[in-house]
């Protein structure tokens, strides 16, 4: 069974540019979260979707913004880049909507800002 | 929020030597899981431990959730076992999120 897929892989933008990143949770499972990783840190979690509401939201800007399809895979949009947004973004899935469901975490999406 | 502290955060090993990280947290959790970042920044899962004892293979974890920590144990340490190894724990107050901590960067020396 193929596990969690993010694409793309890599993207480069400028500040103030917009980007969209994409992922395919595991068969079956119809939760997606999405975390930030900067350099030297654990990730940081920014949004839970599950049955495509939006169930939960860490501290991020209104800049960043998410949606779960019918088929549960997921968008994360991040608008007016700046500097600091240039991390890895994760995305991963899980069973249920709730914390105690084990998680799966895709390759992620490195995303470097100039 | 829920608070999770990795130690150390830098071990360094000769291959075959034995290691054991820490994960303390500071509050009840529902969730605890174990993880090693490869080089390209994937999070592999190791264990699903939010209690009890598990192996596998070389490996072997143990939560006790009472005391609010976990040990992952990494036995005859081999040169593929480099990398980042994170704890993270399922914060039920709130978003149903995993909190992690800083991690642990073990390298193995041939």
């Amino acid at each position: 069974d193929a596990g969690v897929t993010q694409s793309p892989t890599h993207l480069i933008k400028t500040r103030g540019q917009q980007v969209t990143l994409r992922c395919s949770p595991i068969s079956g499972h119809k939760s997606v979260s999405w975390y930030q990783q900067v350099l030297g840190q654990g990730p940081q979690f920014i949004f839970q979707y599950y049955e495509k509401e939006e169930r939960g939201r860490g501290n991020f800007p209104d800049r960043f913004s998410a949606r779960q399809f019918p088929n549960y895979s997921s968008e994360l949009n991040v608008n007016a880049l700046l500097l600091g947004d240039s991390a890895l973004y994760l995305c991963a899935s899980s069973l249920r909507r709730w914390s105690y469901n084990e998680q799966f975490f895709g390759p992620g999406t490195r995303l470097t800002v100039l | 929020g829920i608070q999770v502290e990795q130690s150390p955060p830098d071990l360094i090993l000769q291959e075959g030597a034995n290691s054991t990280l820490r994960c303390n947290f500071s509050d009840s959790v529902n969730n605890l899981q174990w993880f090693h970042q490869n080089p390209w920044g994937q999070l592999i899962n190791l264990f699903y431990i939010p209690s009890g004892t598990k192996q596998n293979g070389r490996l072997s974890a143990t939560t006790v959730a009472t005391e609010r920590y976990s040990l992952l144990y990494i036995s005859s340490s081999q040169t593929t076992d480099s990398g980042v190894y994170f704890c993270a724990v399922g914060d039920f107050q709130g978003a149903q999120k995993l909190v992690f901590g800083q991690g642990t960067r073990l390298t193995i020396n041939p």
